[in-house]
């Protein structure tokens, strides 16, 4: 069972302040991780990719991935209304048939002003 | 550069009746994707496609068929539509060792 599990929302936060978007796996092989954002109405688009352990940053968004916990997560920071979404966790496994990613059910962001 | 492009956009059904979803990727990508996306269920894999001519059931592909074309397309078909099969489609293509990218999404309603 490849599991995916995101931390549950809906996550709140003020303008300015960091949002911190957490994901665990449950299988120990994986090895490719991503981070997409869904606006609503809209398809998701990829935001992050992170392969190895430590912290990837990218502008305001920083991946951090901790293989030895199955953990991965995601800061915003100085966030912007813009912000609010729908962050999806995404993870390729090794025995991936195909390359498939597995997707968690994904944390709902809102960034008020 | 469009990447990757579903037709259509939106559509209604009555139950009973047959649709094709279309799919086409301009990235030379092998692996191609159908997702579909409910609230609360999270995206969940139809059928997917390796390469030209290849195909394999996702964890959902009941009422549903596909067809890979060629390497650039990839057609989701509901022989007999059901209410249940009320969703938002999407199509996706990877390359090896990055992540998807989608489409634009079908939102169907089956009535």
């Amino acid at each position: 069972q490849k599991e995916v599990e995101q931390n549950s929302g809906p996550l709140s936060v003020p303008e300015g302040a960091i949002a911190s978007l957490n994901c665990t796996y449950s299988d120990r092989v994986s090895q490719s991780f991503f981070w997409y954002r869904q606006y609503s109405g809209k398809s998701p688009e990829l935001i992050m990719s992170i392969y190895s352990n430590g912290d990837k940053e990218d502008g305001r968004f920083t991946a951090q991935l901790n293989k030895a916990s199955q953990y991965v997560s995601l800061l915003i920071r100085d966030s912007q209304p813009s912000d609010s979404a729908t962050y999806l966790c995404a993870v390729v496994t090794r025995g991936s048939t195909l390359g498939r990613l597995y997707f968690g059910r994904g944390t709902q962001l809102t960034v008020w002003p | 550069n469009a990447g990757v492009t579903q037709t259509p956009k939106f559509q209604v059904l009555k139950t009973g009746q047959s649709m094709t979803l279309q799919c086409a990727q301009d990235m030379n990508h092998n692996s191609m994707y159908w997702y579909r996306q409910d609230p609360g269920m999270g995206l969940r894999l139809i059928y997917y496609s390796a390469s030209e001519g290849t195909t394999d059931k996702g964890e959902v592909p009941n009422g549903y068929n596909v067809s890979r074309l060629n390497k650039r397309e990839f057609s989701l078909r509901l022989e007999s539509a059901a209410p249940s099969q009320t969703s938002v489609y999407f199509c996706a293509s990877r390359e090896v060792n990055y992540g998807y990218t989608f489409g634009s999404g079908t939102r169907l309603t089956v009535v």
